[in-house]
């Protein structure tokens, strides 16, 4: 099975900071990565696809990277309503999986 | 407007069974896989596993933990997909969230339902 593992578990910056996440697979994957974003209490709400793909009316400040085994998830200026869990979910091989999550907290 | 609508989650003792309904509207239901995730209180999403579409062969993909228990199935003349979980478990606690795919990059789960909490307890 490919395990996906997310950096940091935990962090916290302020309005305005540049943030980014990291995502490895413990092979190759490609670009079959997919980037969610979750809100307590709410349903994941999917933010990248294909690695680097903005999901329509998702704000530009969000963006992808990578490809194989390493990709980023950078938001360029963190906003208040960004505060929320993050992760990112590989569709390779199956079993399909998820990275533990990236809680992000505003200073 | 696309939707999915998740239900038949609630109390079960373990050991006992449970199904859950996804029903979809708003898009070609058979043109789509659909997938079945969850979420234990306060933890992470686990993909559970999938169904495909019937010119893809309509047939599941699980994830280790409920493999042997689980059997996910479809009926899309009633837009609806099942999972059936048997032999539960405490351990299988949590919201069940139902989202679809297709081949494409661009629409793998781009669409979730609201979710059915289950809870597994004595």
């Amino acid at each position: 099975d490919i395990q996906m593992t997310q950096s940091p578990s935990a962090m916290s910056a302020s309005v305005g900071d540049r943030v980014t996440i990291t995502c490895r697979a413990s092979q190759d994957i490609s670009n079959y990565l997919v980037w969610f974003q979750q809100k307590p209490g709410t349903v994941p709400k999917r933010l990248i696809y294909g690695a680097s793909s903005l999901e329509s009316g998702v704000p530009s400040r969000f963006s992808g990277s990578g490809s194989g085994t390493e990709f980023t998830l950078t938001i360029s200026s963190l906003q208040p309503e960004d505060s929320a869990t993050y992760y990112c979910f590989h569709h390779d091989s199956y079993p399909w999986t998820f990275g533990e999550g990236t809680k992000v907290e505003i200073k | 407007e696309v939707q999915l609508v998740e239900s038949g989650g609630g109390l079960v003792q373990p050991g006992r069974s449970l199904r859950l309904s996804c029903t979809g509207s708003g898009f070609n239901f058979g043109d789509y896989a659909i997938n079945w995730l969850r979420q234990a209180p306060g933890k992470g999403l686990e993909w559970v596993g999938f169904i495909r579409s019937r010119d893809y062969g309509g047939t599941p993909e699980y994830a280790a933990s409920v493999k042997g228990r689980f059997t996910i199935s479809r009926e899309d003349s009633e837009t609806t997909a099942y999972l059936q979980m048997n032999s539960l478990k405490i351990e299988d606690t949590g919201v069940y969230y139902c989202s679809r795919s297709r081949i494409t990059v661009s629409s793998r789960l781009d669409n979730w339902g609201q979710g059915t909490l289950v809870t597994v307890s004595s």
